[in-house]
């Protein structure tokens, strides 16, 4: 079945570094890919989202891109800030309903 | 837009009490789904409502647990009797599926702490 992999966290990095998330997956047919983040006490917010191959979403200077041979989608900044603390998810839907989430990587910039 | 709107945002409860969350999806939207976050499990979907109507419901743990959606704009997560285990974060989400693919809108979660 459907599957997404995302590196283990936590990622800890300092203020105005560059950071990459990894993700992967696996599917059949051609889904949807998605990078969702959760800041500390709230729901899940759409960060950014890539609807076929060699798309690049990007929002809040986030990027990913979709890169079909290689079956990622890795987060990338380039310089992140302390607000960008949070866990970001990555997903994937194959056109229905139902999304499958990577574990989450918590992410933590220090001052 | 208000977006997903849940209650009560914390629970806590005595084993064996029932407990009830509440969603009311985004105006519009004719998809609904419960999802439970635990640091164990990561986020599982517990059950997907199409235009009120459960479609997939395997991922509810237990006859316990129970759901019901009676109109667009209002459904309810029922756990009777609860448990210790059922502690976690309960999130509602919604979506319109006549916009593909379909993004996913969380409410902001119910924390449930059982004891």
């Amino acid at each position: 079945g459907d599957s997404v992999t995302q590196m283990e966290g936590p990622v800890t990095l300092s203020e105005e570094a560059f950071l990459t998330i990894n993700c992967t997956y696996t599917a059949t047919g051609y889904p949807s890919l998605f990078w969702y983040v959760q800041y500390p006490g709230e729901g899940l917010q759409l960060l950014l989202k890539a609807t076929k191959a060699d798309d690049k979403g990007s929002n809040k200077g986030f990027e990913a891109t979709y890169r079909k041979e290689t079956t990622s989608f890795h987060l990338e900044k380039g310089s992140v800030q302390v607000s960008d603390s949070a866990v970001y998810f990555c997903a994937l839907t194959s056109g229905t309903y139902k999304y499958i989430f990577g574990t989450g990587t918590r992410l933590k910039v220090l001052a | 837009d208000a977006g997903v709107i849940q209650s009560p945002r914390h629970e806590v409860t005595e084993m064996g009490q029932e407990v009830t969350l509440r969603c009311k999806p985004i105006s519009g939207h004719n998809s609904l789904f419960w999802y439970r976050q635990t640091m164990m499990r990561g986020l599982e979907l517990l059950i997907y409502f199409n235009n009120n109507v459960p479609i997939d419901d395997s991922g509810m743990p237990e006859d316990r647990f129970s759901a019901k959606m009676p109109n667009a704009s209002f459904s309810t997560l029922k756990i009777q009797p609860s448990e210790p285990r059922d502690s976690a974060v309960y999130f509602c989400a919604s979506s319109n599926t006549g916009q593909v693919p379909y993004e996913q809108y969380f409410g902001p979660g119910t924390r449930l702490t059982v004891t």
